[in-house]
């Protein structure tokens, strides 16, 4: 049980807009900054944002995120089958000494 | 060009220890807060430990206090996880990541390729 909640799946044709959900509590998203991983089949997991909304270089402008209060969205437009993948939430949270904690990951698939 | 490589990792019998180390270069080592993430077969990411730059601050994931050590030597550059009384629960594969930061964020950026621990008998 992932202390970020997560959608298990996502899915959508190319061309789409597509979004995945990461909640949480006070503790986490409701006080930290929240990044967003991307991990490709058998590869290491990629940032692909990072405090809450910022892209690093060379992640395309088709991925966008967002926070509210205790929870987050990470935002696909433009479907790309090269997008299918694994996607993980993030934030630091305050709690027990204070720890990272991750969401349970989103399998993207595009159709 | 900013790098991490981890090594170490291998089949452990129960109860058995380990060291796993990772080694950095392309940026300054010193300067950056450093974690341990692991990922075990077909699940999701789990953070493990991190460390201070200058090792005086240690976190570690509930589940690995009292069993699992992070250190680290800024003059060799390198990231270490002593793992002690193993269990067949800490299988995975485990990322040295290096902990980004600007203001009041964080973030895990890079990762390296990972080293699979596998505990069994």
């Amino acid at each position: 049980q992932s202390v970020l909640t997560q959608p298990p799946s996502a899915s959508g044709t190319p061309g789409q807009r597509v979004t995945i959900s990461c909640s949480g509590s006070s503790s986490n998203i409701g006080s930290n900054t929240v990044n967003w991983y991307q991990q490709l089949p058998g590869t290491a997991p990629k940032l692909l944002i990072y405090s809450n909304n910022q892209r690093p270089s060379g992640v395309p402008d088709r991925f966008s995120g967002s926070k509210s209060g205790t929870s987050a969205s990470l935002a696909i437009s433009g479907l790309q089958s090269e997008d299918e993948a694994d996607y993980y939430c993030a934030a630091w949270d305050d709690s027990l000494n204070g720890h990272w904690v991750f969401g349970g990951g989103t399998k993207l698939t595009v159709l | 060009e900013v790098q991490l490589v981890e090594s170490g990792g291998g089949l452990v019998q129960p109860g058995g220890s380990l060291r796993l180390s990772c080694a950095a270069s392309g940026f300054t080592f010193s300067s950056y807060w450093m974690s341990w993430v692991r990922q075990a077969p077909g699940k999701g990411l789990e953070w493990v430990a991190n460390i201070k730059q200058d090792g005086s601050e240690k976190y570690y994931v509930d589940s690995v206090k009292g069993r699992f050590t992070i250190s680290r030597d800024n003059a060799k550059n390198s990231l270490y996880l002593q793992m002690n009384s193993l269990r067949a629960e800490d299988t995975a594969v485990y990322y040295c990541a290096r902990e980004g930061w600007e203001l009041n964020s964080n973030w895990f950026d890079p990762w390296g390729q990972g080293t699979l621990v596998t505990v069994s008998s």
